[in-house]
């Protein structure tokens, strides 16, 4: 059983351009979480996902970031007009269908965005 | 919201040593992990421990929920448990630690 995939590894983008981050979960897993770890810190929380459903976003910023989990293939996490406050390695993990908050997440191996 | 806090910040251990790494959290949570990052940046799941004690290999961890507590022990510390390892808790929504950062010299 595979474990959660994430791609790509490293992204550089320039200022201003668009930066996508894709997350497959493991199998027969439907909810996808995606946090963002600055450097020397640890992970902070961004936005919680079931299939075609946002249920928490709470630690997502307001602008130019965005999240999606459709019905099919991988959960999309998408930066617009990227800055390079962006620079930072955003992981995803996911956990099984039922009783998400009390079950074991699964992390993937990151997704490291350099911001020009 | 819950906090979480894990000491030491930082410890240096001569290969062989044995270790304690201390979490404590604020509120009752339902889940608690422990990862290991390692130097190249991969978070490497330990234990899912929201109670009890659990082992594997030289690592062990006991969660004492009613005192918001979890514990990670390292025996015979090697060169490669070296990064920072985070305790992690929560609902759906983890929150992250502020980690201990080890050094294990050969």
């Amino acid at each position: 059983n595979a474990g959660v995939m994430q791609n790509p590894r490293h992204l550089v983008r320039r200022r201003g351009q668009e930066a996508r981050l894709r997350c497959s979960p493991m199998k027969g897993h439907s909810h996808v979480y995606w946090y963002r770890q600055l450097p020397e810190e640890g992970l902070k929380f961004m936005v919680y996902l079931q299939k075609e459903n946002i249920i928490d976003e709470s630690g997502m910023p307001k602008e130019r970031f965005s999240a999606e989990f459709p019905k099919e293939g991988p959960s999309i996490l998408r930066i617009q007009q990227v800055v390079r406050g962006d620079s930072a390695a955003y992981f995803c993990a996911s956990s099984p269908p039922d009783r998400a908050a009390y079950n074991e997440q699964f992390f993937g191996p990151g997704t490291r965005l350099t911001v020009l | 919201g819950i906090q979480v806090e894990q000491s030491p910040p930082d410890l240096i251990l001569q290969e062989g040593a044995n270790s304690t790494l201390r979490c404590n959290f604020s509120d009752s949570v339902n889940n608690l992990q422990w990862f290991h990052q390692n130097p190249w940046g991969q978070l490497i799941n330990l234990f899912y421990i929201p109670s009890g004690t659990k082992q594997n290999g030289r690592l062990s961890a006991t969660t004492v929920a009613t005192e918001r507590y979890s514990l990670l022990y390292i025996s015979s510390s090697q060169t490669t448990d070296s990064g920072v390892y985070f305790c992690v808790a929560g609902t759906y929504k983890y929150i992250f630690g502020t980690g201990t950062r080890l050094k294990v010299l050969a």
